[in-house]
């Protein structure tokens, strides 16, 4: 059973226009809904993250949306730049938990 | 960087062989997960440790296990290794149960 579930799976955008992942999530006991970029031959890294009492996190170029009622969100990219060119995976994490779930990721891919 | 470290990097192994890989960190942390890396399914978590000797099972659990007999040694054993076992395998480290760190990965083949 697929905890958090991602799409698209691929992401095709121009230079300079805006990405958009979208993320959706089941267990309500989750606490933490962080983001993490990969890199071919790389593990994941922390990218941005957002606890559910916000419902807007901005660091840069990134963005995250939370909705809490319809237990998703979205990473958005701002500007997007070909040095963006990676995997994306949403996760689910904290609460009562002691475990991390993650998406099934989106490779993004930014055109010059 | 998180001072997180597998091995090997790189693995070859034979349908039905014993594989082991390992988890080493340097950060005292309390948690520490295992996950599995497949196209298509992004990351799936095999058995994950709150503690020492302390370990649960994930979503992907069958074939695997797992000890943990010091804070800072964390392995994932294969039985009896099977081709549906190829993957890349990745080890992550928490403090705090919510933002982790990823080790480089392991690449397994399994002939």
């Amino acid at each position: 059973q697929q905890q958090v579930k991602q799409s698209p799976q691929s992401l095709i955008v121009q230079k300079g226009g805006i990405s958009i992942i979208n993320c959706a999530y089941e267990n309500t006991a989750f606490d933490y809904f962080p983001w993490y970029q990969q890199f071919p031959g790389k593990g994941p890294a922390l990218l941005i993250a957002i606890r559910p009492d916000v419902s807007e996190k901005k660091e840069g170029r990134f963005t995250i949306s939370f909705n809490k009622s319809a237990k998703q969100f979205s990473l958005h990219i701002m500007d997007s730049q070909p040095g963006d060119s990676a995997t994306y995976f949403c996760a689910a994490s904290g609460g009562g938990n002691n475990d991390m779930r993650f998406g099934a990721g989106t490779r993004l891919t930014v055109k010059p | 960087d998180a001072g997180i470290t597998q091995s090997p990097r790189h693995k070859v192994t034979e349908t039905g062989t014993p594989v082991t890989l390992r988890c080493h960190q340097t950060e005292n942390h309390r948690y520490m997960y295992w996950y599995r890396q497949d196209p298509g399914h992004g990351l799936r978590l095999i058995h994950y440790s709150y503690g020492v000797k302390d370990t649960d099972k994930g979503e992907v659990s069958d074939g695997y296990s797992v000890s943990r007999s010091k804070t800072e040694d964390f392995l994932l054993t294969l039985e009896s290794a099977t081709s549906s076992q190829t993957s890349v395998y990745f080890c992550a480290i928490s403090g705090d149960r919510r933002s982790a760190f990823f080790g480089q990965g392991t690449r397994l083949t399994v002939v």
